[in-house]
């Protein structure tokens, strides 16, 4: 079954401190990878997408993500934590001929001082 | 720009009661979604829309009706609510099947006691 993991759910970083939000795919081909973020009382705001192409790719706020096909990994990363990145992050995928995005449970991110 | 519109934003609503939630996105998007949120359990899609006048049933559809009512415009209608639908509600507009990533409201939060 085409399955979307995020193996954790809460992190905790400090604040300047570099981060990485792991994601791993579970599909027969390649599909549309995203990463959102929602912030509290919020709804879920798209920070980058890829499909094909430079598997290193740049998204809104700094964040960048990248694809590797043999570990079937999406991760998403950031040089330097800013508080107001506090929010909870999710993976998703979009799979070839369906209509349906498939979300991961998503990644709590805590920013300490 | 106001994207995707929900409303109400909260809502409580005693067991066997009724609502319709309503959603407009003014993007002039093809498809629209329903999902809804639940902790630990991420994003579940409920029905979604890929064109005005079609819908379709998602992984969670029971206890939900949904109608398309133009391009702009998505509803979800509980005809009897129950605890289990306690949760907070999205919609989301995309143009296509989502491949450019999704539009999200901000979500209602719905209590049924």
């Amino acid at each position: 079954a085409q399955s979307v993991t995020q193996p954790d759910i809460h992190i905790t970083v400090s604040e300047g401190a570099s981060l990485e939000l792991r994601c791993n795919y579970s599909y027969g081909a390649t599909p549309y990878l995203f990463w959102y973020v929602q912030s509290p009382g919020q709804g879920l705001q798209l920070l980058l997408k890829y499909f094909s192409g430079d598997t290193l790719v740049q998204g809104i706020k700094g964040f960048e993500a990248e694809f590797k096909r043999s570990q079937s990994s999406f991760n998403l990363r950031k040089p330097s934590v800013h508080w107001s990145d506090a929010a909870e992050y999710f993976c998703a995928a979009l799979s070839g001929g369906y209509q349906k995005v498939t979300f991961g449970i998503g990644t709590k991110l805590q920013v300490i001082p | 720009n106001a994207g995707v519109t929900q409303t109400p934003k909260f809502q409580v609503l005693k067991t066997g009661q009724s609502m319709t939630l309503q959603c407009a996105q003014d993007m002039n998007h093809n498809s629209m979604y329903w999902y809804r949120q639940d902790p630990g359990m991420g994003l579940r899609l409920i029905y979604y829309s890929a064109s005005e006048g079609t819908t379709d049933k998602g992984e969670v559809p029971n206890g939900y009706n949904v109608s398309r009512l133009n391009k702009r415009e998505f509803s979800l209608r509980l005809e009897s609510a129950a605890p289990s639908q306690t949760s907070v509600y999205f919609c989301a507009s995309s143009e296509g099947r989502g491949a450019g990533g999704y539009t999200f409201g901000s979500g209602t939060r719905l209590t049924v006691v």
